[in-house]
């Protein structure tokens, strides 16, 4: 079936530690996002790239690191200079163009101990 | 003035109520909108996308406003199983030629009760 796939759903990282999310995608969408969730809140954008080898920062790309090395790969790296790293990280794609329906794969929540 | 502002919630409904979201945006060049539903510690979800012309999807109806800038969704006959957030979706119009972003409100929390 087609879509996004994110991993891991839950990870626990200890301060200090840089973690990799990955996300997959298998709908030759040209354009990919990351989005950070905190409890209550809504989705801000870290990181965004429309085409291979391209990416641009979102609203609070601090602390966090991408690559678009493939169309179907956008992995997101939460660096030790991510201060409050906890929340809900969403990855998402579109085929880039107005009008087209966003899709989510189904988040990976990352914890600090 | 933020980009995309949702009605504040909790709403609380009795079943079978009719309840109305409003979504309003700042940027008059946005290209599209959507409605997302968003259950608890799930992603969110494509409800329904957001025509000029309105649409409607069974017991639910979305209509768009360009001239007042604002989108909103209506749900008639209110159901249980539609207790969750709901988010207002405007794709954007970024930097450089093809350059879209999308960005979300912060969603509405909707409460069906019994």
């Amino acid at each position: 079936d087609g879509g996004i796939t994110q991993s891991p759903k839950y990870l626990f990282r200890k301060e200090g530690q840089n973690v990799t999310l990955s996300c997959e995608q298998n709908l030759n969408h040209d354009a990919m996002y990351w989005y950070r969730q905190d409890p209550g809140q809504g989705l801000r954008l870290i990181y965004y790239s429309q085409i291979v080898n391209d990416f641009q920062k979102g609203d609070i790309a601090e602390g966090y690191s991408v690559s678009r090395e493939k169309k179907e790969s956008f992995p997101l790296t939460v660096t030790s200079a991510q201060k409050n790293p906890t929340a809900f990280y969403l990855c998402a794609s579109t085929m880039g163009g107005p009008g087209n329906t966003i899709y989510f794969g189904e988040g990976s929540w990352l914890t600090v101990v | 003035r933020k980009e995309v502002e949702q009605d504040p919630g909790p709403f609380n409904v009795p079943e079978g109520a009719t309840v109305a979201f409003n979504c309003t945006y700042s940027n008059s060049a946005s290209q599209s909108f959507f409605w997302y539903r968003q259950d608890c510690r799930k992603e969110p979800k494509l409800l329904m996308s957001v025509y000029s012309s309105g649409n409607e999807d069974g017991r639910f109806t979305a209509q768009l406003n360009r001239a007042s800038q604002y989108i909103s969704l209506l749900i008639r006959d209110s159901k249980l199983s539609d207790s969750a957030t709901y988010l207002c979706v405007v794709n954007l119009l970024g930097s450089g030629a093809g350059s879209y972003q999308l960005t979300f409100g912060k969603g509405t929390k909707l409460s069906v009760i019994p």
